[in-house]
């Protein structure tokens, strides 16, 4: 089942603009993970946020977490051209049984105008 | 370091043949591993993971099968493909838990049954 519901679907911004994109999830979490796939490849881990966690940055990335509204947004500044690619947030459920599974939303595609 | 390897990139097979997709992983010993499937523009579906060799878990009911023979070599199946069964298939792997440690996936498979 999908938990994460990114939105926007898509979205389209000029190169050195700031982008946006949130994540929400319906069930308590442990952690949150967030992943870029270019088009046609596998996804790449970009950062993960605990529960207990606010705000974590890598890069130019900024991710922020807020669990009383069970929602999370990652930030991507100054863009450029190769940040051209769909991001995904994927989320444990913490009363699973099994830690052995992610459960993913469908996406946003990002779209960076030279 | 740790690499995962998948083949082939692309496949095109008609209905009603056998399919099998390898997965390899190095640098790595005992490691969780994972099938998934995408639809064009969704989010991921796990179809199997597997915490050993000869361990298999299957998360959804269909024609596929998956096997561990050796530690890091995980293989997807299926006796006769269905129209249905084109996606794209990628394989991952994880240390212990992925909601902790994320996965890293492998470049995918293109399928297209005909």
């Amino acid at each position: 089942s999908q938990q994460g519901e990114e939105d926007p679907q898509a979205l389209s911004i000029q190169e050195g603009e700031n982008a946006t994109m949130n994540c929400s999830y319906k069930t308590s979490i442990n952690n949150l993970q967030w992943y870029r796939q270019n088009s046609g490849r596998g996804l790449v881990h970009l950062i993960l946020i605990r529960s207990n966690e606010r705000e974590k940055h890598s890069g130019r990335l900024r991710v922020t977490l807020d669990t009383s509204k069970k929602s999370s947004s990652l930030l991507i500044t100054a863009s450029r051209a190769a940040d051209t690619a769909s991001y995904f947030c994927a989320t444990d459920a913490s009363q699973s049984p099994s830690n052995y599974q992610l459960i993913w939303g469908a996406g946003t595609k990002l779209i960076i105008k030279p | 370091s740790q690499t995962i390897h998948q083949w082939p990139a692309t496949l095109v097979q008609p209905v009603g043949s056998p399919l099998s997709l390898e997965c390899t992983v190095e640098g790595t010993s005992n490691p969780n591993l994972y099938w998934y499937r995408q639809a064009a523009g969704r989010g991921l579906q796990l179809l199997f993971y597997s915490v050993g060799i000869g361990q298999i878990s299957s998360e959804v009911p269909q024609n596929l099968s998956a096997s561990r023979p050796q530690d890091r070599q995980f293989i997807l199946s299926s006796k006769k493909l269905l129209l249905s069964d084109s996606g794209f298939y990628l394989c991952a792997w994880s240390a212990m838990s992925a909601a902790i440690y994320g996965y890293t996936f492998g470049s995918g498979t293109r399928l297209t049954v005909v």
